[in-house]
């Protein structure tokens, strides 16, 4: 089956420094993918919609200055923690859809990033 | 808005007891709801799915059938295994098309 590969899957960082994320569809192409953040007992809540090629849709709530998100290619997307603070501690997801059609999510195993 | 709601955990089983997290929903009309599985380690995985009221998503042993009278969609296994352990989310699409989640239940399973 398809997959998506997130990498680091851990990370921990000084707080004001920069983490880059980056989430790659390996054997197919997507057009589109999501990024996820999740806090320890809670749900995945959605930060944003990656489109290849153009800017990143962000959800209410989401800093677009503090979340920078590319989607240079079809099969690469990054999301860098800019100025990172220990609240932005949690875990990652990325997922992305198969350009060829359907509903599938294919996700990516995470990223547990710790500010400290 | 639309949401989805499932059961606390963490819950913890023996080998092939039987399995019921409670998943319910809100929403305007009859979204498609989905159960994904995340195991250790791994991303997340779409287990099952079902589109429309009353039917009845299936994988792995595990179900779900789509209620509408009780907007409800809860995944049951009839006998779980120690490979079972993983955490479980249930999901639907909001109106704008985003796939929301469930804050995902871990299951044990202890030989």
């Amino acid at each position: 089956g398809a997959v998506v590969s997130q990498h680091p899957s851990r990370v921990i960082c000084k707080s004001g420094t920069s983490v880059k994320i980056e989430c790659r569809s390996l054997d197919f192409q997507a057009t589109t993918m999501f990024w996820y953040r999740q806090f320890p007992k809670q749900s995945l809540m959605l930060m944003a919609t990656s489109n290849e090629g153009s800017k990143a849709t962000y959800e209410q709530g989401v800093e677009k200055d503090k979340f920078l998100i590319n989607h240079a290619s079809l099969t690469l997307s990054t999301l860098t923690v800019t100025s990172a603070h220990p609240e932005d501690s949690s875990f990652y997801i990325c997922s992305a859809r198969d350009a060829g059609g359907g509903e599938k999510l294919f996700f990516g195993s995470g990223t547990q990033l710790s500010v400290l | 808005g639309d949401s989805v709601t499932q059961m606390e955990g963490p819950v913890t089983l023996s080998e092939e007891a039987f399995l019921t997290i409670n998943c319910t929903y809100t929403a305007t009309g009859y979204p498609s709801l989905f159960w994904y599985v995340q195991y250790p380690g791994e991303g997340l995985q779409l287990l099952l799915k079902a589109t429309k009221a009353d039917d009845k998503g299936s994988n792995k042993g595990f179900e779900a059938t789509y209620r509408k009278e009780t907007t409800s969609f809860h995944l049951e296994k009839g006998s779980v295994q120690v490979s079972d352990s993983a955490v479980y989310f249930c999901a639907r699409y909001n109106q704008g098309g985003k796939l929301i989640f469930g804050q995902g239940t871990e299951l044990s399973v202890k030989p």
